[in-house]
């Protein structure tokens, strides 16, 4: 398996732009999570779905931010309007939930920045 | 949900066996103990997980203190590759629900 996919590596956008980050799971993987990575803040969990069904977006920053996951190898996070202060490198992780194992293998990101 | 505590940084030279503490004082008892690391602009990759007993694998070995609230990652040999943040987490969740919470971790630097 290639492993978890994610595009594009690097984004460069203009504030008030719509930024869609893309992402594929490892196949056979039922559970997917997007993080957020700044020096503030470290690594943040945004949202993560399983079984294509969102279960906790408490970690979304605002309503600009939006994750999708129409089936079990694609999933979206869509930033609407884009802001300076959204610019991180956004993570995609997936793994096999209900495995006493559960590990999750992260993609090498996408390096978001927004001028 | 049970909190980690590590070092911020440590330093380790090539070829020596590398400890990296890590403090959970309130884990919980069905609560798993895993470790990842994220070098340089790359994804966390994950490096061993366990619950009460110690437990090694091709990249190190991690023991879990008797009473659970502390364990100790071993990087038996480590290598200037070796270089990265070292991520103590407790997996939280019910079962099919896991997620994980990482914290600042630990900055490994191996010194040739």
């Amino acid at each position: 398996d290639a492993g978890v996919i994610q595009s594009p590596r690097h984004e460069v956008t203009e504030m008030g732009q719509e930024v869609t980050l893309r992402c594929k799971p490892i196949s056979g993987h039922n559970s997917l999570f997007w993080y957020r990575q700044t020096m503030m803040r470290g690594l943040e969990l945004l949202i993560y779905f399983n079984n294509n069904v969102p279960i906790d977006d408490s970690g979304m920053p605002e309503d600009r931010f939006s994750a999708k996951m129409p089936n079990a190898s694609f999933s979206t996070l869509k930033i609407q309007p884009s802001e300076p202060r959204d610019s991180a490198v956004y993570f995609c992780a997936s793994t096999q939930q209900g495995l006493a194992k559960n590990i999750q293998y992260f993609g090498a990101g996408t390096r978001l920045s927004v001028l | 949900d049970a909190k980690t505590t590590q070092p911020t940084s440590m330093d380790c030279a090539e070829g020596r066996a590398a400890n990296l503490p890590c403090n959970h004082s309130t884990i919980s008892g069905n609560e798993y103990v895993y470790w990842y690391r994220q070098i340089h602009s790359q994804g966390p990759q994950y490096i061993i997980h366990g619950l009460k007993n110690n437990e090694t694998n091709e990249m190190a070995s991690l023991i879990i203190t008797e009473d659970r609230k502390s364990s100790t990652l071993i990087l038996p040999h480590a290598t200037l590759r070796d270089t990265a943040v070292y991520y103590c987490i407790v997996r939280v969740g019910p079962v099919g629900d896991y997620k994980l919470s990482f914290g600042a971790g630990t900055t490994v630097t191996v010194r040739a």
